[in-house]
């Protein structure tokens, strides 16, 4: 079955500091995809990253950067020099492709909490 | 750029009452999708939905859910008799033929007293 654990519950660091958030997935299936999705206090989700599973490559935006490793099942987000606006709780999810159905099924999320 | 839009943004309905939770996906997408958030929870998928028909369904989407393309722009999903258990934000999504993304609606935040 599949199922998408991130292990952090909250974080907290003060502003400028380096932070990652940790996704571990399990799936059966060898196409799938992987999500990062951030919610901030108002509460909408907002897309940050879909990765494939046939393309390992990380991948940075701005600030933001991913790890995808299949060896170890991760999808790990770091977010470099943080600011007080990063502060949002952050899903990673996870989508097979099967019969035209791409549910997502979503990690508990990580609170992230950057203080000034 | 286009956007998936949820009515109402906030809807308080009493116990045992019907309610119809509103969304107009991307107006090319073919999948469209609900999903529930409980108040400081994980998000959960209820439902999927393509070419006219529910495709999978969680264990959550019992008989008291229903959804509907009534009119090929809007898509929406109702709950017969409301329970408190069912105050929650529902989240609409939709996608593309190839994206495989999501978009995603601001949500409608259900209140059930």
């Amino acid at each position: 079955a599949q199922k998408v654990t991130q292990a952090q519950t909250e974080i907290s660091v003060v502003e400028k500091e380096d932070v990652t958030l940790d996704c571990v997935y399990e799936t059966r299936d060898t196409t799938y995809y992987l999500f990062w999705y951030k919610q901030p206090p108002s509460g909408e989700l907002v897309f940050l990253i879909r990765r494939n599973s046939f393309d390992e490559q990380n991948e940075i935006s701005g600030r933001y950067s991913w790890n995808f490793q299949k060896s170890t099942s991760s999808f790990n987000f770091t977010i470099t020099a943080s600011q007080v606006v990063d502060s949002a709780v952050y899903f990673c999810a996870l989508s097979e492709a099967r019969d035209s159905n791409y549910q997502l099924i979503w990690g508990a999320g990580t609170k992230l909490i950057i203080k000034p | 750029e286009p956007e998936v839009t949820q009515t109402p943004s906030h809807q308080v309905t009493q116990m045992g009452q019907e309610v119809i939770l509103r969304c107009v996906p991307i107006s090319n997408h073919l999948y469209f999708y609900w999903y529930r958030q409980i108040l400081g929870q994980k998000v959960e998928f209820l439902v999927s939905f393509y070419n006219n028909e529910i495709s999978e369904k969680s264990e959550i989407f019992d008989d008291q859910f229903s959804v509907e393309r009534p009119d090929g722009s809007n898509f929406t999903l109702k709950i017969r008799s409301t329970k408190l258990e069912d105050s929650a934000m529902y989240f609409c999504a939709s996608t593309g033929q190839t994206s495989y993304e999501q978009y995603f609606g601001p949500g409608t935040r259900l209140t059930v007293t």
